[in-house]
């Protein structure tokens, strides 16, 4: 089944304490993102990455950082989580229409989410 | 600020009847357009799509209109089933790496 996996699903943890969300795609994707979900703002985009160790900023990178070693795996680091990291977070994965030598169109698959809570 | 606005945070529509949900945006390099649907405890899955060369996007009972002029979008679900009840996300993007998305619709279509 075509799927992306975020692990782990929940999470409660305190400030300060270094956290990783795996998130892994079996769709032989180029492209990954992670996005934090937060009442009232939608989805916000904080790193996506086009290929293998090609990352980049999005909207919201403050506080995290992100490795693309592997094509199917995008890990969310927070090194010093503090509260305002608060959140749901969303992990999506496309392909690249390389026929059109650009990205494409291709909609994003995305993950169940994690929620992560930093007291 | 945000680029992707929806203005309405929820939406209550009768059975058989059209669901019409919008959306706006600030960025003229926008150049591609989607709607997701997110049920709860699930991630958002893709909709319907369109680009900004077009004006309509039609996939069975949901359709996208695009207004550049105005920049405005807007999903419409005809007829609306109680399984359509949900949140519903617009993004946008530009260039297709980069996307922003609106705050979301919830939808509740009453049988």
């Amino acid at each position: 089944e075509a799927q992306v996996t975020q692990n782990p699903r929940y999470l409660i943890t305190v400030t300060g304490k270094k956290l990783t969300v795996t998130c892994s795609q079996n769709m032989n994707h180029e492209y990954m993102s992670w996005y934090r979900q937060d009442p009232g703002l939608g989805l916000r985009q904080i790193y996506y990455s086009m290929n293998v160790e090609v990352t980049d900023k999005g909207d919201v990178p403050e506080g995290y950082k992100v490795s693309r070693k592997e094509k199917r795996n995008f890990p969310l680091i927070l090194e010093s989580p503090s509260p305002n990291q608060t959140s749901l977070y969303f992990c999506a994965s496309r392909p690249i229409d390389r026929d059109r030598g650009l990205v494409g169109n291709q909609p994003q698959h995305f993950g169940d989410g994690t929620r992560l809570s930093i007291l | 600020d945000q680029q992707v606005k929806q203005n309405s945070p929820s939406l209550s529509v009768q059975e058989g009847r059209i669901s019409i949900l919008n959306c706006d945006y600030t960025n003229s390099m926008f150049d591609y357009f989607l709607w997701y649907k997110k049920y709860p405890a699930e991630g958002p899955t893709f909709l319907i799509s369109i680009s900004s060369i077009k004006d309509k996007n039609e996939d069975g009972r949901f359709t996208v209109f695009l207004n550049k002029s105005a920049k405005h979008l807007s999903l419409h679900i005809v007829p609306s089933q109680p399984g359509d009840s949900a949140v519903y996300f617009c993004a946008a993007s530009a260039h297709f790496n980069k996307f922003y998305f609106g705050s979301g619709t919830k939808l509740n279509v009453k049988p």
